[in-house]
């Protein structure tokens, strides 16, 4: 059964230390997105990848976040340093590229963090 | 620029009764239109998804939705709620050119009564 697999699903933390989530894709899926939810904001798309290259980061704050794929099976958000606003879940996904019908996103099961 | 309104972040409905969730969508291009559903604790998972073929769609866990382009609607239903179905559920939009984003509702919660 294939799935979206993310690491760690708990992480609390103190404000200022750099926090890093690890995702890994479903085998073969070439786009990866990262997502946040809060109850105040709901889902919003942080930045997605596609064959390892950034497409759009236009929602991740530039200052502190930064995304990266270093290879096909690893995608990886890093905060640094963190603040409390940061405390969210934050969703891995995986899918296929556009075009075709079967483009649905495979969503990971979050990491929640808390950042005190 | 693509956008979802669900109408009502907290539905409640009795075991056995209609399940209806409220979706309307703003897009400049033909949409891909998903319902995504939330268990407790879970990341999310496609419930059903309308890419332009049949407009009534059909999906798992015995939901369905209906997609109306002149009232930009895609409500989901079930006729009739089981108590697996409490959780919170999505609505989300995709433009047809390419775009590869999900722009997301606020989500609606469902609570089933006994």
């Amino acid at each position: 059964d294939a799935r979206v697999t993310q690491t760690p699903r708990h992480k609390v933390t103190e404000m200022g230390q750099e926090v890093t989530m690890r995702c890994q894709p479903i085998l073969g899926h070439n786009t990866v997105f990262w997502y946040r939810q809060t109850m105040m904001q709901g889902l919003e798309l942080l930045a997605y990848f596609r064959n390892r290259a950034p497409l759009d980061d236009s929602g991740m704050p530039k200052d502190r976040f930064s995304a990266e794929m270093p290879d096909a099976t690893l995608a990886t958000l890093k905060i640094q340093p963190s603040e409390p606003r940061d405390s969210a879940v934050y969703f891995c996904a995986s899918g296929f590229p556009p075009g075709g019908i079967n483009n649905e996103q495979f969503f990971g099961p979050g990491t929640r963090l808390t950042v005190l | 620029a693509q956008s979802v309104t669900q109408l009502g972040s907290h539905v409640s409905v009795s075991e056995g009764a209609l399940v209806l969730l409220r979706c309307n969508y703003s897009s400049s291009v033909p949409p891909y239109l998903f319902w995504y559903v939330q268990y407790p604790n879970q990341g999310l998972q496609l419930l059903l998804k309308y890419t332009s073929a049949a407009t009534l769609v059909k999906g798992i866990n015995g939901f369905e939705a209906e997609f109306k382009k002149s009232e930009t609607s895609f409500h989901l239903t079930k006729p009739s709620a089981h108590m697996s179905d409490a959780a919170e559920y999505f609505c989300a939009v995709r433009g047809y050119q390419g775009a590869q984003k999900l722009v997301f509702g606020q989500g609606t919660r469902l609570t089933i009564n006994p």
